[in-house]
């Protein structure tokens, strides 16, 4: 069955220091993997995603994520972190071929001026 | 990407009553999907909501708690039937587009609280 883990709920870093949230997954083939953001009181926000290909992927606001299929991993990084990245942010693994999510429990960024 | 918008925001209501949430979407899509998050908790999908047939619920939902409706390919309605203080929570919808792969986009949420 799949699975997401995120490991860390509480994260705090200060202004302009280098954050990485983990992300650990189970699934028996190649998954599609998804970074989302949500801040207090909103929807959720698409990072950035991954299906196949280069395994380092880009997304919005300074985001990227890399994925490594040894590790089961989808580490999302950002070399200097903005007082506006506090948030929470969610992986997520989708079954290859659908629309079927599972989430993980969240990550909680607080950002230190 | 899509934009969706959700009405109501947030609502207070008591239990045993039913609310119906709205998800509207500014171009058509196939796949729309109902969300729970419940306090400090994940996502968990309800079901997916097929136009023009029954949606699917995901396991522990049911159709007599959660009516889904969905009439046609830019518009969904969710409605919490016969609600307790367990389904204060925060509702979600979400449409599945993008070229050649699958991923969501969200509405902003309505937060429900059920006394």
């Amino acid at each position: 069955a799949q699975s997401v883990t995120q490991p860390d709920i509480h994260i705090t870093v200060s202004e302009g220091a280098s954050l990485e949230l983990r992300c650990n997954y189970s699934y028996g083939a190649t998954p599609y993997l998804f970074w989302y953001v949500q801040s207090p009181g909103q929807g959720l926000q698409l990072l950035l995603k991954y299906f196949s290909g280069d395994t380092l992927v880009q997304g919005i606001k300074g985001f990227e994520a890399e994925f490594k299929r040894s590790q089961s991993s989808f580490n999302l990084r950002k070399p200097s972190v903005h007082w506006s990245d506090a948030a929470e942010y969610f992986c997520a693994v989708g079954a290859s071929g659908t629309y079927k999510y599972i989430f993980g429990t969240g990550t909680r960024l607080k950002v230190l001026a | 990407s899509a934009v969706i918008s959700q009405k109501p925001s947030r609502d207070i209501c008591q239990r045993g009553t039913s609310l119906t949430i709205q998800c509207q979407v500014d171009s058509q899509v196939t796949m729309m999907f109902w969300y729970r998050q419940q306090p400090g908790q994940s996502l968990t999908l309800i079901a997916t909501a097929n136009q023009g047939s029954e949606a699917t619920y995901e396991s522990g939902f049911v159709i007599d708690k959660f009516p889904i409706s969905r009439p046609n390919l830019t518009f969904s309605t969710l409605t919490v039937s016969n609600m307790s203080p367990e389904d204060s929570s925060i509702y979600l919808c979400s449409v599945g587009t993008g070229t050649g792969g699958y991923e969501q986009y969200f509405g902003p949420g309505t937060r429900l609280t059920v006394t």
